[in-house]
């Protein structure tokens, strides 16, 4: 199983919503990443886990929390948004930090702040 | 950090080889050079990664020159299928946080 889920799909929320995106792996990978990718421009990292344990925050809004629960699973968790955080929100992983170069993505959470 | 330039988009038709080349001045010696693909609305997709001379796998074939200052990654035999966003990414697994993504090459493949 190679593969990144992402819940839900498509997203809509007003500004004073809180939601939550969800990501999930078992590749047994150790490493975990959030990205944000507005339309016709590259991803940008937000967050890195390594080992369940938060190692990079790209100096990331507050409303945007993220979460480790197990080495499976990932969560943003998403609350008092603005419409310019409307995006597309990736998440990936790797088999460990150092396998950085090679991640893994999944097929991305469509937000929209209304 | 090695930046990275790339052309901003390229036309090709099927059943042609297509070459989009990286250039990366300042790589440094660590560093290896890593292609990915992304088609619209999905998460990107590694493609070849390599160090010096040339690597094949069953996608594509990487050539990087003996500087090492650009690469160049080859398609064979394009179909409409390959259009997509070709990024070039250069650097190491010591400097992990350093993942980014440069403003990548749009592959559009014509009939």
């Amino acid at each position: 199983d190679t593969e990144v889920t992402q819940t839900p799909k498509h997203l809509v929320m007003g500004m004073t919503n809180k939601k939550s995106l969800k990501c999930e792996q078992h590749m047994g990978h150790r490493a975990m990443y959030w990205y944000k990718q507005k339309a016709k421009k590259p991803p940008e990292l937000m967050f890195v886990y390594s080992y369940e344990k938060l190692s990079i925050n790209e100096s990331v809004p507050s409303r945007f929390s993220p979460e480790c629960p197990n080495s499976s699973l990932l969560n943003l968790h998403l609350h008092a948004l603005q419409p310019e955080d409307s995006a597309l929100y990736l998440c990936a992983s790797s088999q460990d930090p150092s396998a950085v170069w090679e991640q893994y993505f999944g097929p991305g959470t469509r937000l929209t702040v209304t | 950090l090695a930046k990275t330039t790339q052309p901003i988009s390229m036309d090709s038709y099927e059943g042609q080889e297509v070459n989009i080349t990286c250039s990366h001045n300042n790589i440094a010696t660590n560093d290896y050079i890593t292609w990915y693909q992304q088609f619209p609305s999905q998460g990107p997709r590694f493609i070849i990664q390599g160090y010096k001379t040339k690597v094949t796998n069953e996608v594509a074939s990487l050539f990087i020159p003996a500087d090492r200052k650009s690469s160049t990654l080859s398609l064979p035999r394009v179909s409409l299928s390959d259009t997509a966003v070709y990024y070039c990414l250069v650097g190491d697994e010591v400097n992990f946080n350093k993942f980014y993504f440069g403003s990548g090459t749009k592959l559009n493949v014509k009939p």
